[in-house]
């Protein structure tokens, strides 16, 4: 069965550090790759998808960067937070079709103090 | 624009009772919808995926339509429980890679 992984779980940075957020995927192969951003009392916000090794489409111009060096691990990072940059990360995966289900990860506390 | 809409906002509800989440969406022209449910600082758990030729699925005590002329999904929750107390999501696939999702539906089931 496919799993996803997704770390660490929280993570509190100062403004102005370097940020790095991974999530693996397993028992599939070729995935369609997701980061979503979940701010407070506000819903799910798509930052950046991945179709393929090296393929990164990103949705909002932002602080953050993404990666995908292999086909199952996708990369979130940041050269220098921001404070606004504090929320909730969902990492995501889906088949590489598009009538397919989606799953997410258990998701990453970012908190920039 | 494609937008996905989810109202109410919260929802209380005592247990034992039927219920029903509401989901809209601006585009007929939509490949899926699926349904979440999330607990306090958890990730997303898939419920049930509706396929656009799909009129309604079924998983134990839920139950989603889906009606794309009217842009409308719902999810009923038979004989409502505590544990069912969860943020629920509604999210569309409008025809490419990305899923856009509603702000959700906080669901408290009153013991």
């Amino acid at each position: 069965s496919q799993t996803i992984h997704q770390w660490p779980a929280t993570l509190v940075q100062p403004v102005g550090s370097p940020l790095s957020l991974e999530c693996t995927v397993e028992g599939t192969s070729n995935p369609n790759l997701y980061w979503y951003r979940q701010a407070a009392g506000r819903g799910l916000q798509l930052l950046f998808y991945s179709v393929g090794i090296g393929q990164i489409s990103s949705e909002v111009p932002q602080n953050l960067s993404a990666s995908r060096p292999q086909d199952r691990q996708f990369i979130l990072s940041s050269k220098k937070l921001l404070l606004s940059d504090s929320g909730f990360y969902l990492c995501a995966w889906s088949e590489h079709w598009l009538d397919t289900e989606a799953f997410f990860g258990q998701g990453t506390r970012l908190t920039v103090v | 624009k494609q937008e996905v809409t989810q109202i109410p906002a919260a929802l209380s509800v005592p247990e034992g009772e039927n219920l029903v989440l509401n989901c809209s969406f601006t585009d007929s022209a939509i490949y899926n919808l699926q349904w979440f449910r999330q607990d306090p600082g958890k990730g997303l758990t898939s419920l049930l995926l509706i396929q656009s030729s799909q009129r309604e699925q079924t998983s134990g005590r839920l139950n989603a339509s889906l009606d794309k002329s009217s842009g409308r999904s719902t999810l009923y929750i038979a004989a409502s429980q505590p544990g069912d107390s969860a943020t629920y999501l509604c999210a569309v696939r409008f025809g490419n890679e990305k899923l856009t999702f509603g702000t959700g539906t906080r669901l408290t089931i009153i013991p």
